[in-house]
This record gives structure tokens, sequence and C-alpha cells, in this order.
């Protein structure tokens, strides 16, 4: 069973680049058969499908969001990971990394880090 | 852009039938999802493409479709029932990801 795990700055400063990393284990990152996300949920709110990254490299990303969002993957460290630029303080939320067997829906979740933007 | 609207709460008693639904208006074109999240944890995968059920989830877990409404059934609610519940779809091509503002189940 496919385990995901996000690394990254817990306090970011405004302005500057969110940087995160999930690490999978129990899968291969490459293979066809899943799919690799990132979502978001600031404190007492809703979920946000920042977006995904196929094992072609192809992405989708959420339209509010595209303009700052990047999201890469390392195959040699069985890793992908999610860049946001130009952060604010409505960007401060747990943010999940996500493996999904399917397009449409999301069966493997991290446990989440939350991430700070403040000075 | 695309939204999916839940009712913010739905509360039922021990033993009781809680329904909580999501609208949209791309849900007779695009499946709906649904997932529950207790407070500190991921979500969890509870209904797919509508109305069936992964495997580990309940049976009390059910769920439906009539046009632009989707409804997720919990039938027997148990106390350990209580969370948050998301509903997520997709735009009419597909391509985005859409959830809903999630409904809080209170079980009295």
């Amino acid at each position: 069973q496919v385990q995901l795990q996000e690394s990254g700055p817990g306090l970011v400063k405004p302005s500057q680049t969110l940087s995160l990393t999930c690490t999978v284990s129990g899968g291969s990152i490459s293979s066809g058969s899943y799919y690799w996300s990132w979502i978001r949920q600031p404190a007492g709110k809703g979920l946000e499908w920042i977006g995904r990254i196929y094992t072609s490299g192809s992405t989708n990303y959420n339209p509010s969001l595209k303009s700052r969002v990047t999201i890469s993957v390392d195959t040699s460290k069985n890793q992908f990971s999610l860049k946001l630029s130009s952060v604010t303080a409505a960007d401060t939320a747990v943010y999940y990394c996500v493996g999904s067997t399917s397009i449409n829906y999301f069966d493997y979740w991290g446990q989440g880090t939350l991430v700070t933007v403040s000075s | 852009s695309y939204e999916l609207t839940q009712p913010p709460s739905v509360s039922v008693s021990p033993g009781q039938t809680a329904r909580i639904t999501c609208s949209g208006d791309a849900l007779p074109k695009q499946y709906a999802y649904w997932y529950q999240q207790k407070p500190g944890q991921a979500p969890v995968l509870v209904i797919y493409k509508d109305s069936e059920r992964p495997s580990g989830i309940p049976e009390r877990f059910s769920g439906s479709s009539s046009g632009t409404t989707v409804t997720l059934t919990i039938s027997g609610v148990q106390a350990e029932d209580e969370a948050d519940y998301y509903c997520q779809s997709a735009d009419s091509s597909g391509t985005w990801v859409v959830f809903g503002g999630g409904t809080k189940l209170t079980v009295l």
C-alpha cells in the first residue's frame, strides 16, 4: 500500500516561496498506476485542490492558483514537490500530498503538514 | 468558477439515518466522491463514483445521485461517524477538481 509523507518548512515569510516535498513509499512514483496531487486546508475550513501531476510530467492546476504553483516529480528519489510563490497569510494551511489510483478521486493521503505564512 | 454546495451541518441521534446533500450543475455529467474527515486526521474516501463503497468502509455508508444533487446516506448512525464530510467532483470538462464546503455531522 502506498504511503506518503510531507516535508518542508513550517514557517514561510510573506512574498516568499513555499516549498514542500512528498516522499512516496510502497510504490513507484513513476508507475502509470498513480496520479499525484497536492490539497490544502486552512484551519477550520474546507479542502482546496491545488493541482496534480501525471507520471508523464504533465500537470493540471487549480485556476485560482495556477499563476503561482509548480508541481514537479523527482523519480530518482520517489518524490514529488510543490512550490507556491508570492505567499500571503491566506496561504497558511495544512498541506496534504495525495496519491490516487484514479484521476477522479483521492485514496492515499499523507498526514498533512502545517505551513504558516508570517513574518 | 464551479462550486459544490453542501449544508454546513447535519445533526442526528444514534441509530437514525443521516443524509448529507451536495449540489452542483455538473453533477449530471461528473461522478461525485465523498470523504470523511475526523479532527486532526486526513480525509478518508467513503464513497466513489456516486454510490460505490471502497473496501473497508462499513455498509451503513451509501451514496446516490439525482440530477444536480448527490446524497451521502449513513444508516444507523454511530457515535464514531461524527466528523466532517466533503463531497468532491470535477467541472464539466473533467479537468479541475472541486470540493464542497463540507458538512459537520453531529451525533446527538
